[in-house]
């Protein structure tokens, strides 16, 4: 059973593109979340989707940062015109529909601003 | 809201001790709680959680926690620690009684592992 895929591993943008980072859950998970992970700190929680839908995107900033989880393929977040500020460690994980269990993490994918 | 805190950035020990790694938690429903282990350039691997029953429960590579309710604490034990535990932990804490899946991370304690 493959595990959380994320892709690309690491990425290099300039000052003013859009990054576009993208996750597969497990099979048979439905449940999807994004954390951001800033050199020496630690995860803070982004946004939690279900296929379709946008659950709580409450750790968002409210611009230039998007998400989606459709109905076919994989859940996307995009960051339109990036600053170096947005320099992290971007890490999607999984979890089954119905849990009290843990999340299912992938290895992370890690943009560098310059 | 949901809140989790590691009081130490770093713990260290040596090989054989036993290792402590501290956290507390807020939360205003019931609390799931959580470890998770980091290794450099990787993802999070989940150590142990904590839903009900048992205050003490047992998880991967011989780590333990203990619930403690009035202290609103998670510790994370392990009773012989070895170098290949070198690592970051994470403590994590869902909300159980709202029913959502938002799960909220603590800031990460390495530990170190020496010979």
């Amino acid at each position: 059973n493959a595990g959380v895929m994320q892709n690309p591993r690491h990425l290099v943008r300039r000052r003013g593109q859009e990054a576009r980072l993208r996750c597969s859950p497990m099979k048979g998970h439905s449940h999807v979340y994004w954390y951001r992970q800033l050199p020496e700190e630690g995860l803070k929680f982004m946004v939690y989707l279900q296929k379709e839908n946008i659950i709580d995107e409450s750790g968002m900033p409210k611009e230039r940062f998007s998400a989606e989880f459709p109905k076919e393929g994989p859940s996307i977040l995009r960051i339109q015109q990036v600053v170096r500020g947005d320099s992290a460690a971007y890490f999607c994980a999984s979890s089954p529909p119905v849990t009290t269990g843990e999340l299912f993490f992938g290895e992370g994918s890690r943009l560098t601003v310059l | 809201a949901q809140s989790v805190a590691q009081p130490e950035d770093q713990v260290n020990v040596a090989e054989g001790n036993p290792l402590t790694v501290k956290c507390t938690y807020s939360v205003s429903g019931n609390p799931y709680l959580f470890w998770y282990v980091q290794y450099p350039n990787r993802g999070l691997q989940f150590l142990l959680k904590y839903i009900t029953g048992d205050n003490l429960v047992k998880g991967s590579y011989g780590f333990e926690a203990e619930f403690n309710k009035s202290q609103t604490s998670f510790h994370l034990k392990k009773p012989s620690a070895l170098v290949s535990d070198s690592a970051l932990y994470f403590c994590a804490v869902r909300d159980g009684n709202t029913g959502g899946f938002k799960t909220i991370f603590g800031a990460g304690t390495r530990l170190f592992v020496k010979a």
